[in-house]
């Protein structure tokens, strides 16, 4: 079936570097997109979402760019700090009228001092 | 606001025992999702409800499981009777409007079935 999918599974980066996280989706339909964070114990917490009428949103630290093109979906961090690290989780919401989202596998973010 | 609340946090049980996990959305949210999830499978929808209403459950594994809603502020995931396979963490979520609005989770109730 179709899924959201993630190119690397765990990355880890330098406190104070930019991350970049990436994900691929399959529904060419898909009309919103969100990434979640998860810390160990607890639920996926929203980070930032985008609509698929647009290709760029930025949030505090972290931006989303959307390529419908390719279907793909990135989440930058930048300045990564060592609370940043968690498991970053890319969904898409299907069409359809429902708010059916659909997640991806995760990538695990580890952030070394 | 409290945020979505879980109860109970860990729950562990023998095989064949009824769980009940339950649930209290985010008051004002009209959609309640119920996600499992697993290692090896991530995380997945079990059910959702929209003004109490189940929408689809399509993603619930078979009849052992039921989901209700039976007012805006609770929902219980009942599993009658348990089996090991079903250990995961199960997430309660809740959202203000379909399509195009994140969903808020709660922190998950770790189900061990032993």
């Amino acid at each position: 079936g179709e899924s959201v999918g993630l190119h690397l599974p765990t990355l880890s980066v330098q406190e104070g570097d930019n991350s970049i996280i990436n994900c691929a989706y399959s529904n060419s339909a898909s009309d919103y997109f969100i990434w979640y964070k998860q810390e160990s114990g607890k639920g996926p917490q929203f980070i930032i979402d985008i609509r698929s009428n647009m290709d760029k949103r930025q949030g505090q630290r972290v931006t989303v760019l959307l390529n419908k093109t390719v279907k793909h979906l990135s989440l930058q961090i930048a300045a990564t700090q060592p609370g940043d690290s968690a498991v970053y989780f890319c969904a898409e919401n299907r069409p359809g009228g429902y708010n059916k989202l659909i997640f991806g596998a995760g990538t695990r973010l580890a952030v070394h001092p | 606001d409290a945020g979505v609340i879980q109860s109970p946090r860990h729950e562990v049980t023998e095989m064949g025992q009824e769980v009940t996990l339950r649930c209290k959305p985010i008051s004002g949210h009209d959609y309640l999702f119920w996600y499992r999830q697993t290692m090896m499978r991530g995380l997945e929808l079990l059910i959702y409800f929209n003004n109490n209403v189940p929408i689809d459950d399509s993603g619930m594994p078979e009849d052992r499981f039921s989901a209700k809603m039976p007012n805006a502020s609770f929902s219980t995931l009942k599993i009658q009777p348990s089996e090991p396979r079903d250990s995961a963490v199960y997430f309660c979520a809740s959202s203000r409007d379909r399509g195009n609005s994140p969903l808020h989770f709660g922190n998950g109730t770790r189900l061990t079935v032993t």
